[in-house]
């Protein structure tokens, strides 16, 4: 069975500030993907980025990249230039990867992200 | 398009009463999840279709949860008898089949209060 661990239950950053939110997962699987979920207060779950574990390569999106240590089974999320948009529950996800199938993500308990004025 | 859709929003019920929750998936998306978000906690996956066929019932709490799915569309999860402790938000997410089946797209979730 695979467990993701999110270590700050809280973090409170200024408006335009850099912050990295940590992640990490322990797992007997070699091929997987990690995923890095925003909540806002709508409830409605965004996909903020993805990093395939085949790939060496840091996955970005605009402001939000991550860096992944495979060996460390770390897998954390730098948000640059923060905007109040951003104040949201942040959950860290691992799914296993199989041909041609589905399955659930395993998440973890989510950091409470502030983004202040 | 349109995205995945979810009712009814918000569900209170009392204890011992059956529930049956809806998740409308995105059109053409051949897998569907099932997840359960108790209150400040992460998501805990309950079960997946692929098509209409669950391949692992495993993840359920308990007997009392059902699903099913019908013409690789729609989905209800049934809770039976219910308790306090089935009060969580439901969320519903479908994935594309082919290259794309690892990213999951969510619904806005039912919000399920047992009296």
């Amino acid at each position: 069975a695979q467990t993701v661990t999110q270590s700050q239950p809280e973090m409170s950053v200024q408006e335009a500030e850099t912050v990295t939110l940590s992640c990490t997962y322990d797992t007997s699987e070699n091929n997987y993907y990690l995923f890095w979920y925003k909540q806002p207060p709508s409830r409605q779950m965004i996909l903020v980025i993805r990093q395939e574990a085949y790939k060496q390569q840091n996955a970005t999106e605009n402001r939000f990249s991550v860096n992944f240590q495979k060996a460390a089974k770390s897998f954390s999320l730098k948000i640059s230039d923060s905007q109040l948009g951003d104040t949201a529950m942040y959950f860290c996800a691992f799914m296993k990867q199989f041909r041609g199938g589905a399955d659930g993500l395993t998440f973890g308990k989510g950091t409470h992200l502030i983004i202040q004025p | 398009g349109a995205g995945v859709s979810q009712s009814p929003s918000n569900k209170v019920t009392e204890k011992g009463k059956d529930v049956e929750l809806r998740c409308d998936p995105i059109s053409g998306h051949t897998a569907l999840y099932w997840y359960r978000q108790r209150l400040g906690q992460g998501l805990e996956f309950l079960i997946y279709f692929q098509g209409n066929s669950a391949p692992d019932k495993s993840g359920l709490p308990s007997d009392r949860f059902s699903a099913e799915r019908t013409g690789e569309s729609v989905s209800t999860l049934t809770i039976q008898r219910t308790q306090q402790e089935d009060s969580a938000v439901y969320l519903c997410a479908s994935s594309p089949g082919g290259g794309e089946w690892e990213t999951q797209y969510f619904g806005p979730g039912t919000r399920l209060l047992v009296l």
